[in-house]
């Protein structure tokens, strides 16, 4: 069964530095994709930044990165020069394989993170 | 110009009672679903719908129906509920195809409270 295994579930970070929230995933499917989204204290999930598994490239998108690292499975998600902004809740998630044009988003169990000023 | 809205906000009612959340997609996606979020924070997929077609039904009791009267509008009734039905509900949707288009885009959740 595919799984998705964030290991922190707390971190703190200095306003204007970088932070790396980890993503260990699992699965025995050659095809999937990753994604991480946010959710602020207002409840809303964000989508953040997603990356194929076929992809030759770390997926980039503004101040996020993905390091993706296929033989390690593991998708963590970086993000630069932190803000206020950024203290939220971060799941990382993998999609199942697809079944007629849908798909299951297995989500790991979330990291808080909290940007001091 | 929401892309995948959700109403109502906040749902207090008795057990017992039965009570629907609408969901509305205008991002033109083919395919929506319907997410559980418990009390640990931690996430579940309950339905999809593609193009008003049910597609992935999990194990939810079936007090729980989704209804697609169109492509872009998937409803959830619940029927006599529960107090652990106490949760936050998403709404999602994605356009249904590989390749690009697999991002699912999701509602601002219905926070239910069952008392």
């Amino acid at each position: 069964a595919q799984k998705i295994t964030q290991t922190q579930p707390g971190m703190f970070v200095q306003e204007k530095e970088a932070v790396t929230l980890d993503c260990t995933y699992d699965t025995s499917d050659p095809s999937y994709g990753l994604f991480w989204y946010k959710q602020p204290s207002s409840g809303e999930m964000i989508f953040l930044i997603y990356q194929g598994s076929y992809d030759q490239q770390n997926a980039t998108e503004g101040r996020y990165s993905l390091n993706f690292q296929k033989a390690r499975k593991s998708a963590n998600l970086v993000i630069s020069a932190s803000q206020l902004g950024d203290s939220a809740m971060y799941f990382c998630a993998m999609r199942e394989p697809w079944m007629d044009s849908s798909y299951k988003l297995i989500f790991g169990s979330g990291t808080r993170l909290l940007v001091r000023p | 110009d929401t892309a995948v809205s959700q109403t109502p906000k906040y749902l207090v009612t008795q057990m017992g009672n039965d009570k629907s959340i609408k969901c509305e997609q205008n991002l033109g996606h083919d395919t929506m679903y319907w997410y559980k979020q418990d009390s640990k924070k931690f996430l579940k997929i309950m339905f999809s719908y593609n193009n008003k077609e049910l597609i992935i039904n999990e194990t939810v009791p079936n007090r729980f129906s989704p209804k697609s009267p169109d492509k872009a509008h998937l409803n959830l009734h619940i029927n006599s509920l529960e107090l652990g039905d106490s949760a936050v509900y998403f709404c999602a949707s994605s356009q249904g195809v590989a390749g690009g288009g697999e991002t699912q885009y999701f509602g601002p959740g219905t926070r239910l409270l069952v008392l």
